[in-house]
Parts: structure tokens; sequence; C-alpha cells
């Protein structure tokens, strides 16, 4: 049964940092790692998909990997904004594309 | 492109009363999801279809709720009856398939928010 576990819960940074957010998985037969965001009160907007064949996805400041050996996903943001601010979720999807979630990640950027 | 629609976006209902909601994915999606979203927590997966098929619906409380995807497009999720512990946001997704393994990617609709009293 897949598990996805996402480090640190919450995450507190001044502006300008450059910071990863962690994604871990137990079914390594896991097809897509798909990477959201999401803002209070909002639905979720896909940030970016790593299919298994891939090992990473760039877009703009955003690059995400994906180690299906060792169970692992990285989001990194690279010189981080205030206008990041929100939660970030990774799922993970297996079987029969059956996405399961993290809990996700509080990421808030100081000014 | 259109997104996935969802609505109400807002319901406030008693304890016992039903509710539904529903769902019109993008066009050419064959697959929708749906999610519950308890407050804090990731997306939890209540049942998923291809077409009009149901693929996975393992953690659906099929006791009080329901779903359909007539004619493998729109959808409808009902909860009969509502209990407290229903309250969440409701979470619509659909994604297009173009093959074995090829995509999957999700869309979501801006969810409803449920608030059972």
């Amino acid at each position: 049964k897949q598990e996805v576990t996402q480090i640190p819960a919450a995450l507190s940074v001044p502006e300008g940092e450059n910071l990863v957010l962690n994604c871990s998985f137990t079914d390594s037969a896991i097809y897509n790692l798909q990477w959201f965001r999401q803002d209070p009160g909002k639905g979720l907007t896909s940030l970016l998909l790593i299919q298994s064949s891939q090992r990473e996805q760039t877009s703009g400041r955003l690059n995400a990997s994906l180690d299906k050996s060792s169970g692992r996903s990285t989001l990194y943001i690279a010189a981080s904004q205030p206008g990041d601010s929100a939660t970030y979720l990774c799922a993970g999807a297996s079987g029969t594309y059956k996405y399961i979630f993290g809990t996700g990640t509080r990421l808030k950027v100081l000014a | 492109e259109a997104g996935v629609a969802q609505s109400p976006r807002y319901k406030i209902i008693e304890k016992r009363q039903s509710v539904a909601f529903w769902c019109n994915p993008i066009s050419g999606h064959a697959t929708l999801y749906w999610y519950q979203q308890i407050l804090g927590q990731g997306p939890k997966l209540l049942i998923q279809f291809q077409n009009n098929g149901v693929v996975d619906d393992s953690q659906l409380p099929k006791d009080r709720f329901s779903a359909e995807r007539l004619k493998g497009v729109d959808s409808t999720l009902k909860i009969q009856p509502a209990k407290l512990e229903d309250s969440a946001v409701y979470l619509c997704a659909s994604s297009l398939v173009r093959g074995p393994r090829s995509s999957y990617e999700q869309y979501f609709g801006p969810g409803t928010r449920l608030t059972v009293t």
C-alpha cells in the first residue's frame, strides 16, 4: 500500500533563499509523481509532473527530481519570493493511476 | 481550454441532510477523480472513474456516499445522510489518457467546501 510523507510540515524562510521540499513514498513501482501548490481556500494547481522514465523536470524557478530506488522526490525552489507562500503537496501514482497524496508542506516566505 | 468546473463552491447543511456536488471535467479527459480534503490534510481519493466505469472506490463510504458518471463526462457525488465528520473540501480532478503510463497528469477544479452543522 502506497504511503506518501512530506517533510517538513511547515517551513518559514526569508525572501531570496533557495529551498528544498521533500517527499517520500513507500511503493517504488510508481508511475508518476506530481507536485502541486495549494493557496488557502483554493483548489490544487499542478506545478510539475515527473513520469517514471524521467529523473527531473524544470519549470522556471522550480525543479523537481525523482529517485524511485530511494523512494524520494524533491522540489527545489530557487530565489524564493513572498508569492511562493502556499502549501505544497506531492502525489504518487501507482497501480491503476491511483494518486496518493502527502499531507503537504506549508511554506511561508518572509519579505 | 476550460478547466475543471465544480458546483456549488460552498454548501452548509445540517447533519442527516443530503447534499450533491457536480463536476464537469476538461473536455476529452477520460479519467475523473473525486477527493475529500479535511482541513490540514492532503486530499484522500474517494472514487476514480475511467470513462463511465469505476476503477477504484475502495475508500468511498458506500453506506452514505454515492457517485456516478453518466455518459463518461459529468459526474455527481452525493452524501446521504451527512455527518459532522463529512465537513471538508470535495475536489474533482480529471486527466487525459494518451496511452499506457504516458500521462495521467491531474487537473483540479476549485473544490466545494462543505460544512455540516
